[in-house]
């Protein structure tokens, strides 16, 4: 299993300051994606990621994976109170699943305050 | 877009009993389906890959016979948990996926909260 690890833990941040969380990994995927989970609700996809370097946007979200294929960050610009939530990245379990498992960062909690 | 339900969204049972867990793909035909479970303040963890007709395969440390997972069809797979006790208190959720490869987008449900008394 090639293991994500997303920084920081948890974020607080007030209305309007971006943020930028990162996920990071020893191994190199084929894809990374982002996605967001509300309380009591299941993730929602943000974006997948899968050539070294791409940068995508999405309105206030920038999302970027590294040139190595290790690393992502997800960036918001002008953090609004909606942009709350878990935000989680998760890639293939492994190189050779064909089965497509993913397995998930421990995430990171992201509160903007009014 | 594609859209997964999951019923109950809430149950509570006593221990020792069983409970299922319904997963549905309401749009699209799901030839595999994930499972799921998610404690408090953590991240995702799989517990069981299910193709329609054929076995789940069971991640590892997850116990096949207190988790059985039943994919009858192209749309609809349940999780049952039995002789339910206070330590499978969790958050379960399913995804779902139109096709067999990884190419595939997986779709989430918007997760079954159980309690066990």
């Amino acid at each position: 299993t090639q293991l994500l690890e997303q920084s920081p833990q948890f974020l607080s941040i007030q209305e309007g300051e971006n943020l930028t969380v990162y996920c990071n990994s020893s191994s190199v995927f084929s894809s990374l994606q982002w996605y967001r989970q509300e309380p009591g609700e299941g993730p929602v996809l943000l974006v997948t990621v899968v050539t070294g370097g791409e940068v995508k946007k999405l309105k206030r979200l920038t999302f970027q994976f590294g040139d190595a294929r290790k690393d992502s960050s997800l960036h918001i610009t002008a953090a609004q109170t909606g942009d709350t939530g878990l935000y989680l990245c998760a890639g293939p379990t492994s190189t050779t699943d064909s089965w497509g498992k993913l397995q998930f960062g421990a995430g990171t909690q992201v509160v903007v305050t009014p | 877009g594609a859209v997964v339900s999951q019923h109950p969204s809430r149950v509570i049972c006593k221990s020792g009993t069983s409970v299922k867990i319904e997963c549905r793909s309401l749009d699209f035909q799901a030839t595999t389906m994930f499972w799921y479970r998610q404690f408090p303040k953590q991240s995702l963890m799989l517990m069981a890959t299910s193709n329609e007709g054929s076995k789940a395969t069971y991640e590892q440390g997850v116990e096949k016979d207190k988790f059985l997972i039943n994919h009858a069809s192209l749309t609809l797979s349940t999780l049952t948990v039995t002789s339910a006790h206070p330590e499978d208190s969790s958050f379960y959720i399913c995804s779902a996926r139109a096709g067999t490869s990884g190419r595939y987008e997986q779709y989430f449900g918007p997760g079954t909260r159980l309690t066990v008394t």
